[in-house]
Formats: C-alpha cells, sequence, structure tokens
C-alpha cells in the first residue's frame, strides 16, 4: 500500500523559515517524481514545486522561486521542501503528492494527508 | 500565475450525465497533452481522476471520461451518484516548466 506522510508544518512568523518532510512507503520511491502542492484555507490546490526521479529536475511555481528548495534522499525515500522568508499568502496546507512517472507535475496518483503551515505574527 | 477557467458550480440528478469544462490557452492546455482531471471531498486530499487528458488510472470507475478540443478540457461524469458530488479541479502543463490548475467546480447531486 502506498504511503505518503508529511511533517514538519505549524506556526512561523513572516520571514521565518521551515523544513517540510515527506516519507514514502509501498512503491519504489526512486523511480518516480515527486511534487508539493499546497492549497489555502478555501481555496484550490496550488501546484508549488516538483523534483524528477533523480533529483537534478526542481521546477517551481514562480511565487516561490528564490525562498523554496525542493530535494529528495532516495536512499530515505524522503522528499523535502524548505521553505524561507515565509509571506502570509503562503499560509495553506502543503500536501506531498507522488507522480504517475520519473518527470511529471500535473499528474499525481497518490497524495499524504497534508501539513498545515500557518504564517502569521 | 492565472488558474485555468471553470464553471464554479455544476448540477445533475442521480443517473445523469454532466460536463464540466476547463479553459486555459496555447501555452497549457492547447499546446500539451498534459491534463488531469481531480475529484475532492471536503477535508480529503485531491484524488485523481483522469491524466493525459483521457486516461484513468486504475481503480477509478468507467463512468468518468475525459477530452480536449483546442485550449478546452472537459470531464464527463456519466450515470451520477451521490457520493460523486465534490469538487473537480483540473490541471494542465504550462510553457516553460511550470503547471497550474483551476479554479474548481462544485458538483451538486440533487
Amino acid at each position: 500500500e502506498v504511503q505518503l506522510s508529511e511533517s514538519g508544518g505549524g506556526l512561523v512568523q513572516p520571514g521565518g523559515s521551515l523544513r517540510l518532510s515527506c516519507i514514502a512507503s509501498g512503491f519504489t520511491f526512486s523511480a518516480y517524481a515527486m511534487n508539493w502542492v499546497r492549497q489555502a484555507p478555501g481555496k484550490g490546490p496550488e501546484w508549488v514545486s516538483g523534483i524528477n526521479d533523480a533529483g537534478d529536475t526542481t521546477p517551481y511555481t514562480d511565487s516561490v522561486k528564490g525562498r523554496f528548495t525542493i530535494s529528495r534522499d532516495n536512499s530515505k525515500n524522503t522528499v523535502y521542501l524548505q521553505m524561507s522568508d515565509l509571506r502570509g499568502d503562503d499560509t495553506a496546507v502543503y500536501y506531498c503528492a507522488k507522480a504517475v512517472r520519473t518527470d511529471d507535475i500535473v499528474a499525481f496518483d497518490y497524495w499524504g494527508h497534508g501539513t498545515l503551515v500557518t504564517v502569521s505574527s | 500565475q492565472s488558474a485555468l477557467t471553470q464553471p464554479a458550480s455544476v448540477s445533475g440528478s442521480p443517473g445523469q450525465s454532466i460536463t464540466i469544462s476547463c479553459t486555459g490557452t496555447s501555452d497549457d492546455i492547447g499546446g500539451y497533452n498534459y491534463v488531469s482531471w481531480y475529484q475532492q471531498h471536503p477535508g480529503k486530499a485531491p484524488k485523481l481522476m483522469i491524466y493525459d487528458v483521457s486516461n484513468r488510472p486504475s481503480g477509478v470507475s468507467s463512468r468518468f471520461s475525459g477530452s480536449k478540443f483546442g485550449n478546452t478540457a472537459s470531464l464527463t461524469i456519466s450515470g451520477l451518484l451521490a457520493e460523486d458530488e465534490a469538487d473537480y479541479y483540473c490541471s494542465s502543463y504550462r510553457t516553460h516548466g511550470k503547471a497550474v490548475f483551476g479554479g474548481g467546480t462544485k458538483l451538486t447531486v440533487l
């Protein structure tokens, strides 16, 4: 059974940093792209960033470029999202999502339960 | 990045068919066959229903189908069931390595 479990969310002040982690199980982690998708309260999902199977292709949505960094450790079946210079509009539930192939930022067949990030003073 | 355009709401009676549209541009829907559709029930994570315009993941009912014409993609649900009531979101690859979601459509089963 595929499982994705996010952690690392919480309350942070504007300008602060957080690192999200997502540990995966139930599939060959190193064979699939992984993505982070966020959803602000009452809003639709927003794709944030993706990383291909090898970890050498890492696209970002424009609003987080230069502030967020995605990475993966295939030996630990874990994908990370390092977030810095956080702003109020980064407040959202952050989902880790498994792509259907090695390099995909659109089709996600498994999602975690999400971790809430709240940016507020 | 502007979202793809979806109707805010659609409705149908049990057993009927409905179609949800998703309109983009030649930089996203019109230029690539990477369109996905997600179903989301309240408090739950989105669930992949269609990918690559018209492919159904294993386990998704054949009542769900996808298509594309020009810059507009569509999700059709046939034989509506009460359990289909949910929010539906389209997403597409966009030029220069981006992905974009639609604003969402609330499906009500009357």
